[in-house]
């Protein structure tokens, strides 16, 4: 039982790449979600979903895209990378709004 | 919106004694909180939730609680271990059938002495 995958685990960018990070499920959750984690700043969401087809903004949105195609998989994009994207990345995902949220292990991204 | 905060950024204890965590929120209504561990490296597991129903929930060694009056919730931790050592995030959310996202805190960083 895989729970929340994310890949890849680390990653090295220069300003104005671009890259995809992937999340997958394997609980058959409707909701998912993307987060950002800086020091001191606590879990920040940036985007998430509600069901498959469907993507709403986060509190963080700007420089990032997403998209949920398949149930299972949540892709968040950065189209030109900045320094100020250099974070530890969260995906997540649950049943509902108020149920408890399962976490990959973070993707570890740093934009030269 | 909803902020939620926490009263402190680092907590220290000795092994055996108990912890206590604390969180406040700023919505009256939110009505659904949850406590997650997360340890270095790792991300975030749940410990335990509470609906606004409530005002105490019991796990295996954690008790949180619940004060709507003051919109504050408090992490108990009994007998508090090494393995306990992590940072602890609170969130809070609604339940009303809408896509109300839980909101995180900063996090309170646990150090459990041996």
């Amino acid at each position: 039982n895989a729970g929340v995958t994310q890949t890849p685990k680390f990653r090295v960018l220069k300003t104005g790449q671009s890259m995809t990070l992937l999340c997958a499920q394997d609980m058959n959750h409707e909701y998912m979600y993307w987060y950002r984690q800086d020091p001191g700043m606590g879990l920040r969401l940036i985007h998430y979903s509600v069901g498959e087809g469907t993507t709403a903004k986060g509190e963080v949105p700007d420089g990032y895209n997403v998209s949920r195609l398949k149930k299972q998989n949540f892709l968040l994009g950065l189209e030109s990378a900045a320094p100020s994207q250099t974070s530890v990345y969260f995906c997540a995902s649950s049943w509902t709004s108020n149920q408890p949220q399962h976490f990959g292990d973070g993707t570890r991204l740093s934009i030269l | 919106g909803e902020s939620v905060g926490l009263h402190l950024p680092t907590l220290s204890v000795q092994e055996g004694d108990n912890s206590i965590i604390n969180c406040a929120y700023s919505n009256s209504a939110s009505d659904y909180f949850i406590w997650y561990k997360q340890e270095s490296g790792k991300g975030p597991q749940f410990i335990i939730d509470i609906r606004s129903n409530m005002d105490k929930r019991q796990g295996q060694r954690v008790t949180v609680l619940l004060n709507k009056t003051v919109k504050h919730l408090s992490l108990q931790i009994a007998a508090t271990q090494p393995g306990d050592s992590a940072v602890y995030f609170c969130a809070a959310g609604g339940a009303s059938g809408g896509s109300y996202i839980p909101t995180f805190g900063r996090g309170t960083s646990l150090i459990v002495h041996p």
